[in-house]
């Protein structure tokens, strides 16, 4: 069983869509909840992050986790053609974050 | 531009090569890793360096080499170049605790 699962999708959804991201994990040492985007071709970049439980918004973006679930989430409100990427869920144990697993990632595409 | 650089972006080698992957930052930043990326596996640790002078095995460090001589660059030494080992490859840094800044990818295929 891996560390952190993430449905892969596809998922395709229809502009100004509520779009829900998901993944679960087994390690109840992670503490740090990161979400990084993906465009094809192109390295992950940043997109959020949170410590421990909660929920944090960034715009149209709202990251929320659950750890006695041991579940994060992210929500894209409003949805756009250029928010069509692959999403990886990411997470670490310790402040360091010298260690961050990445889940597999899910594929988004907004259609116009 | 200020980042991360990987060279090169794309390369084909034979099974039993053995080639560098370079990764270059101009942010200062200490702690660098490798990650390969193949589908339906997410991004997978390498190597990483949390400052010059050293390293540490990540998840699948098996096949890899790394050294960390300035903190501006971590190259990836493929020994014997195996099919296994097609994939793509990602360099990045961090600045901060959650700061990750990635490259744009070196594509390899081991024929």
């Amino acid at each position: 069983q891996k560390e952190v699962e993430q449905d892969p999708g596809p998922l395709s959804v229809p502009e100004g869509a509520i779009v829900s991201l998901n993944c679960t994990y087994s390690n109840s040492a992670f503490q740090y909840f990161m979400w990084y985007r993906q465009y094809s071709r192109k390295g992950p970049e940043l997109l959020m992050y949170t410590y421990s439980s909660g929920n944090k918004e960034d715009g149209r973006f709202t990251a929320q986790v659950d750890k006695s679930s041991k579940y994060i989430s992210l929500f894209i409100r409003d949805s756009q053609p250029s928010d069509s990427a692959t999403y990886l869920c990411a997470m670490s144990a310790d402040s360091s974050a010298s260690k961050i697993i990445f889940g597999s990632g899910t594929r988004l595409s907004i259609r116009p | 531009n200020a980042g991360v650089t990987q060279t090169p972006k794309f390369q084909v080698l034979k099974t039993g090569q053995s080639m560098t992957l370079q990764c270059a930052q101009d942010m200062n930043h200490e702690y660098m890793s490798w990650y390969r990326q193949d589908p339906g596996m997410g991004l997978r640790l390498i190597h990483y360096s949390v400052g010059a002078g050293i390293t540490d095995q990540g998840e699948v460090p098996n096949g890899y080499n790394v050294s960390r001589s300035t903190t501006e660059d971590f190259p990836l030494r493929l020994l014997s170049a195996a099919p296994s080992q097609t994939s793509v490859y990602f360099c990045a840094s961090r600045g901060g605790i959650y700061g990750y800044t990635f490259g744009s990818g070196t594509r390899l295929t081991v024929v």
